[in-house]
């Protein structure tokens, strides 16, 4: 059982928008602390999609975006590509657990 | 270019040890905290340990204090995990992972940069 809540599945067809939201409480997400999204490809390490609720890094398309409010977070993706299809995480920071940085359970987007 | 390179993954056996490396180049390693970060096959990622970026601070999951050490040599630009007293459970493929940002507090702290990861087994 994770500390942040993912939906185990989405899906959308090609040039749909799809979003992936992560539910956290008042000791992680709630508490203040940042939310960071992470794309994960089959056979593949995990990559910075979204850091710090909101901001892409260098190189991170504009079709995803990321927002949060209270204890919860949101992945949106735009414009569905083929390429898009992979497993995405949400992680931040758990106060109440000793020293600990979580992670959600992951989401597989399927693009139809 | 930035980049991580684990090694020393295995198949080991269970209550035997094993010590992961992680060899850092493309920025100054010595300015990053730096996380370890495990997959068992077919879930998802399962925080492991942190250290700060001059070793002064370090933080455990529950599931490995007392068993797995982190280090750092930070004149050799490389990031270790010392792993005793192996359990089925800690079969995953393991990645080291950067920190994003060499000021911002590590709690609020995304990870930038992994490694293609190396696979820990353990099994009799």
């Amino acid at each position: 059982q994770s500390v942040l809540t993912q939906s185990p599945s989405v899906s959308g067809a090609p040039g749909q928008r799809v979003t992936i939201s992560c539910t956290g409480s008042l000791s992680n997400i709630g508490a203040g602390y940042d939310v960071h999204w992470y794309q994960q490809l089959p056979g593949s390490a995990p990559k910075l999609l979204i850091s710090d609720n909101n901001n892409r890094p260098s190189g991170v398309s504009d079709r995803f975006s990321g927002s949060k409010s209270g204890s919860s977070a949101s992945l949106a993706i735009t414009g569905l590509q083929p390429e898009d299809e992979a497993v995405y995480y949400c992680q931040s920071y758990d106060v109440y657990l000793s020293g600990a940085w979580v992670f959600g359970g992951g989401t597989k987007l399927t693009v139809l | 270019q930035v980049q991580l390179v684990e090694s020393g993954g295995g198949v080991v056996q269970p209550g035997g040890s094993l010590r992961l490396s992680c060899a850092a180049s493309g920025f100054s390693f010595r300015n990053y905290g730096m996380h370890w970060v495990r997959q068992a096959p077919g879930k998802g990622l399962d925080w492991v340990t942190f250290i700060h970026y001059d070793g002064s601070k370090i933080y455990y999951s529950d599931s490995v204090r007392g068993r797995f050490t982190i280090s750092r040599d930070n004149s050799k630009n490389t990031l270790y995990l010392q792993m005793s007293s192996l359990r089925a459970e800690d079969t995953a493929v393991y990645f080291c992972a950067k920190t994003l940002s060499s000021t911002s507090s590590p709690s609020y702290n995304s990870f930038d940069i992994w490694g293609q990861g190396t696979m820990v087994t353990v099994s009799s």
